[in-house]
């Protein structure tokens, strides 16, 4: 499937800041999921993403989906340990629903 | 929400053998699964796409008589790993929609293979 660029690839943070995550395509996307993955367990889906310019919001999460639906990234306010693991993005191919993961950005948060 | 079980978790197999991951859905039917492999601090590669009643589709550069893949009823698919040689070890993870749900894909556990 077409590729889509996640960065960065980890990102250490203290306890209590900010945390961003983002995914590029060369190519336009019809919507975009988030996933978490904790250390040792499976991915869990966050949320989907499909309209141009989407902002959602779950309490400290924030996914944004570009005005040209290219890009996307997952913002998270005031880290907590609880929030350590990898994020993923996901892109779906056309109408035929063939799933593509970024390579993910690992979170380490330091208490 | 929707569950998905897979078994078993992990497996230690000598070269050459074949083993089996079971991936099933709980509580709801799932006409379309999808297996994945994932080596450690790597992202999640798509393997193959499993539809009820009929064959799988398979990606690039997976060998479809190497990892057979079964989808008899609307809550299971099989993985079988033919052969097995210790490059094939890796974690196995399926996933699974719900039929006629929306796009988001419930996963599985996960399947340690370590082939010896």
């Amino acid at each position: 499937g077409q590729q889509v660029m996640q960065i960065p690839q980890y990102q250490h943070v203290q306890e209590g800041e900010d945390f961003t995550t983002y995914c590029n395509s060369s190519t336009t996307l019809s919507n975009i999921q988030w996933y978490k993955q904790r250390p040792g367990g499976h991915p869990v889906f966050l949320i989907q993403l499909v309209k141009s310019g989407e902002v959602k919001k779950q309490k400290r999460l924030t996914f944004q989906f570009g005005e040209a639906k290219k890009n996307s990234s997952l913002h998270i306010t005031a880290t907590q340990t609880t929030d350590v693991g990898t994020y993923f993005c996901l892109r779906l191919s056309g109408g035929s629903y063939i799933p593509t993961f970024g390579r993910g950005t690992s979170l380490i948060v330091h208490p | 929400g929707a569950v998905v079980s897979q078994h078993p978790s992990w497996v230690i197999c000598k070269s050459g053998t074949s083993v089996k991951i079971e991936c099933r859905s709980l509580d709801f039917q799932a006409t379309t699964m999808f297996w994945y492999r994932q080596f450690p601090k790597q992202s999640l590669m798509l393997m193959a796409t499993s539809n009820e009643g009929s064959k799988a589709t398979y990606e690039q550069g997976v060998e479809k008589d190497k990892f057979l893949i079964n989808h008899a009823s609307l809550t299971l698919s099989t993985l079988t790993v033919t052969s097995a040689h210790p490059e094939d070890s890796s974690f196995y993870i399926c996933s699974a929609r719900v039929s006629g749900g929306a796009d988001e894909q419930f996963f599985g556990p996960g399947t340690r293979l370590t082939v010896l």
